[in-house]
């Protein structure tokens, strides 16, 4: 398999407290991205990072890559409880021609108001 | 803001039957994908489709399904026999530009079969 695990499974916290969702993977990546899914519905894009990249912002949202561990983690500052969802990485194998996400197993998260 | 469409959201059907479901792509992409999410379990992906042919596609994209572009702006996923273990939820997703960016995915078809 591609993919290995996210942890945790399931996270809660309190509203306005930050939150770190961890990712392995087992092969090289061309890039790593983490999607947002609310319960029974569609996957959201948050944030692509590149191999060549190992810190990316987007608002309140940090991803950090690390390829020599084969880990990335994404950190929610200042939650809120719309940020309620299940968050899953995914990653593009770097192999020629190969697209296709990769989907980790997913972090529930349930921010307490 | 462009999105990905599907229809319809929830498709109920009997086993053995055949099942088409609908995918509008965001205009100006050129790469097309279908994956599905049984259940409490991962995002598993099936097929991608570039240039009108099928580019890659997984163990479970087997000779039960199809995909086909059958004009500039449907993509569809056939199911030939429908069986049990096909009820999830199937995302389709597409890419502009190059393979490697941004999968924008549709909210999803829940198919179940009865």
């Amino acid at each position: 398999s591609q993919q290995g695990e996210e942890d945790p499974q399931a996270l809660s916290i309190q509203e306005g407290e930050n939150a770190t969702m961890n990712c392995s993977y087992k092969t090289s990546i061309n890039n790593l991205q983490w999607y947002r899914q609310n319960s029974g519905r569609g996957l959201v894009h948050l944030i692509l990072i590149r191999s060549n990249e190992r810190e990316k912002h987007s608002g309140r949202l940090r991803v950090t890559l690390d390829t020599s561990k084969k880990s990335s983690s994404l950190l929610i500052t200042a939650s809120r409880a719309a940020d309620t969802a299940s968050y899953f990485c995914a990653t593009v194998y770097s192999g020629a021609g190969s697209y296709q996400l990769t989907f980790g197993k997913g972090t529930k998260l349930s921010v307490i108001p | 803001e462009p999105e990905v469409t599907q229809t319809p959201s929830h498709q109920v059907t009997q086993m053995g039957q055949e099942v088409i479901l609908r995918c509008v792509p965001i205009s100006n992409h050129l790469y097309f994908y279908w994956y599905r999410q049984i259940l409490g379990q991962k995002v598993e992906f099936l097929v991608s489709f570039y240039n009108n042919e099928i580019s890659e596609k997984s163990e479970i994209f087997d000779d039960q399904f199809s995909v086909e572009r059958p004009d500039g702006s449907n993509f569809t996923l056939k199911i030939r026999s429908t069986k049990l273990e096909d009820s999830a939820m199937y995302f389709c997703a597409s890419t502009e530009g190059w393979g490697g960016n941004i999968q924008y995915f549709g909210a999803g078809t829940r198919l179940s079969v009865l």
